[in-house]
């Protein structure tokens, strides 16, 4: 099983544009969800979803968009990036929202 | 709103000293609890968690954490650390809604090293 993939794995953006950080499982996961890590500020939830077609914002959720039309894709949309959105994204996945998450490895995005 | 709060930002410990690493969260009603570590250039994984039964609870490599309710603490130790746990750790909880899903929200971390 590849797990969770996340791509890119790196990426620079110009403040304005826009894009989309994918992911995807492949463990039938209904419980997907977004973190960025920022220095002395651990794991900050994001967005996330409950199964296909539901989804519901976390503790940082301006500036993103989600969506879920499938069960096995959650990706995360920067529609203006922003400097302050300068971040290492981690994309994560279980059975249920009380369950261990299953982590992808990671993107580390650069607004400049 | 629930929060987690990890007051070891930053830990240095010398190879076999005794760890403990603090962890308080703020709800106060029936939560899950979790311990993560982000070993240097690895994402995430899960080092134990908590739902319910024996307040201590074993995980991997040698941790263990004891959940006090009355303190709303998961503190997280380990008898005697090894080089290889230095790594940036993450204490998680999320709100038992009976069986709906939650939030998992997670603390700043600590980051630990171990000197040889």
């Amino acid at each position: 099983n590849a797990g969770v993939t996340q791509t890119p794995k790196f990426q620079v953006l110009k403040t304005g544009q826009s894009m989309t950080l994918q992911c995807a499982q492949d463990m039938n996961h209904e419980y997907m969800s977004w973190y960025r890590q920022d220095p002395g500020m651990g794991l900050r939830l994001i967005h996330y979803s409950v199964g296909a077609g539901i989804t519901d914002q976390g503790e940082v959720p301006n500036g993103y968009n989600v969506s879920r039309s499938t069960t096995e894709d959650f990706p995360l949309r920067l529609l203006s990036a922003a400097p302050s959105q300068t971040s290492v994204y981690f994309c994560a996945s279980s059975y249920s929202g009380q369950e261990k998450l299953f982590f992808g490895s990671g993107t580390q995005l650069s607004v400049l | 709103a629930q929060s987690v709060s990890q007051h070891n930002h930053h830990v240095i410990l010398s190879e076999a000293a005794s760890l403990e690493l603090g962890c308080n969260y703020s709800y106060g009603g029936t939560v899950n609890l979790f311990w993560y570590v982000q070993y240097p250039g690895q994402h995430l994984q899960l080092l134990l968690k908590y739902f319910s039964g024996d307040p201590l609870v074993k995980g991997i490599k040698g941790f263990e954490a004891e959940f006090i309710k009355s303190k709303f603490s998961f503190n997280l130790r380990k008898p005697s650390v090894q080089w290889s746990d230095t790594a940036e750790y993450f204490c998680a909880v999320n709100v038992d809604y009976g069986g709906a899903t939650n939030k998992l929200i997670f603390g700043t971390g600590t980051l630990l090293a171990v000197q040889p």
